[in-house]
C-alpha cells in the first residue's frame, strides 16, 4: 500500500520568509513518480512538478525548489522569499509506475502568507 | 475546449434526487478520475478509468457510478443523493504513461 503524509496541516508566515512544506511517502515500488500540486483560494488545482524515482536531483524553478531524498522517503518543497500570492493549499502525491495509474494524495498543507 | 471542463459549476440538490456531473477533456488522455474534496480530508478518489470502456473503484465509491463510453467523457452519477455527498467534486485526466493529473475547475454540490 502507498501512503503520503503531509504532517503540516497549516503554516503561517510573513511575506519574504522562506518556508518548507514537508512530504513523506511510503511505497514498496522501486519505480514511481512524485508530484506537487497547488490549490489557490480560487479553487483550481495546478500541477507544479513531477519527479521520477530514479532522479534525485534537486530542482529549482524561480523561488520554488524541491528536495527529493529516497533515503528518507521525502519530497520537500521550499518557497524562498514567500509572497502573498503563494497562499494556497499544496498537495503532494505519489503514483506507482506501470499498472493502473492510481494516485495517492497527501491531505494537503495550507500555506498562509501574511503581508 | 482547452483542457478539462466540468458542468455544472455548482448545484443545490434535494436528497433522494438523481444527479449527473459531467466531465469532458480534449487532451486525448487515456485515464480519467473523479475526486471529492472535503475540508481536512484532502482529495479522495471516487472512481477512475484507465481507458475507454473500463472503470474502477477508488477509495470512496459507494453511492456513485461512472461510465466511460469514449475517451473524452467521464460522467459521475449520484443515483439517490444524500447530504453526506455534499462536497466539491474534481474531475482529472492523465496521459497514463506520464502520470501527471490535469484537473477540471470543480463542481460544488450541496445536498439538502
Amino acid at each position: 500500500a502507498q501512503k503520503v503524509t503531509q504532517a503540516q496541516t497549516e503554516i503561517s508566515v510573513v511575506e519574504k520568509e522562506d518556508v518548507t512544506l514537508d512530504c513523506v511517502y511510503e511505497t514498496r515500488d522501486t519505480t514511481y513518480y512524485l508530484f506537487w500540486y497547488k490549490q489557490p483560494p480560487s479553487g483550481e488545482l495546478v500541477f507544479l512538478i513531477r519527479r521520477n524515482s530514479f532522479d534525485e536531483q534537486n530542482e529549482i524553478s524561480g523561488r520554488y525548489s524541491w528536495n527529493f531524498q529516497k533515503s528518507t522517503s521525502s519530497f520537500n518543497f521550499t518557497i524562498t522569499a514567500s509572497q502573498v500570492v503563494d497562499s494556497a493549499v499544496y498537495f503532494c502525491a505519489l503514483i506507482r509506475s506501470g499498472g493502473s495509474y492510481i494516485p495517492t494524495f497527501g491531505r494537503g498543507t495550507s500555506l498562509i502568507v501574511h503581508p | 475546449i482547452a483542457g478539462i471542463t466540468q458542468a455544472p459549476t455548482s448545484q443545490i440538490l434535494a436528497a433522494g434526487r438523481r444527479m449527473t456531473l459531467r466531465c469532458t477533456q480534449d487532451m486525448r488522455h487515456n485515464a480519467m478520475y473523479w475526486y471529492r474534496q472535503d475540508l481536512g480530508l484532502g482529495l479522495r478518489l471516487i472512481h477512475y478509468s484507465n481507458t475507454a470502456g473500463t472503470t474502477g473503484k477508488g477509495e470512496v465509491p459507494d453511492g456513485y457510478s461512472v461510465s466511460r463510453a469514449n475517451t473524452d467523457d467521464f460522467p459521475l452519477t449520484l443515483a439517490s443523493a444524500v447530504p453526506s455527498q455534499t462536497s466539491v467534486y474534481f474531475c482529472a485526466s492523465s496521459d497514463s504513461s506520464e502520470g501527471t493529473q490535469y484537473f477540471g475547475p470543480g463542481t460544488r454540490l450541496t445536498v439538502l
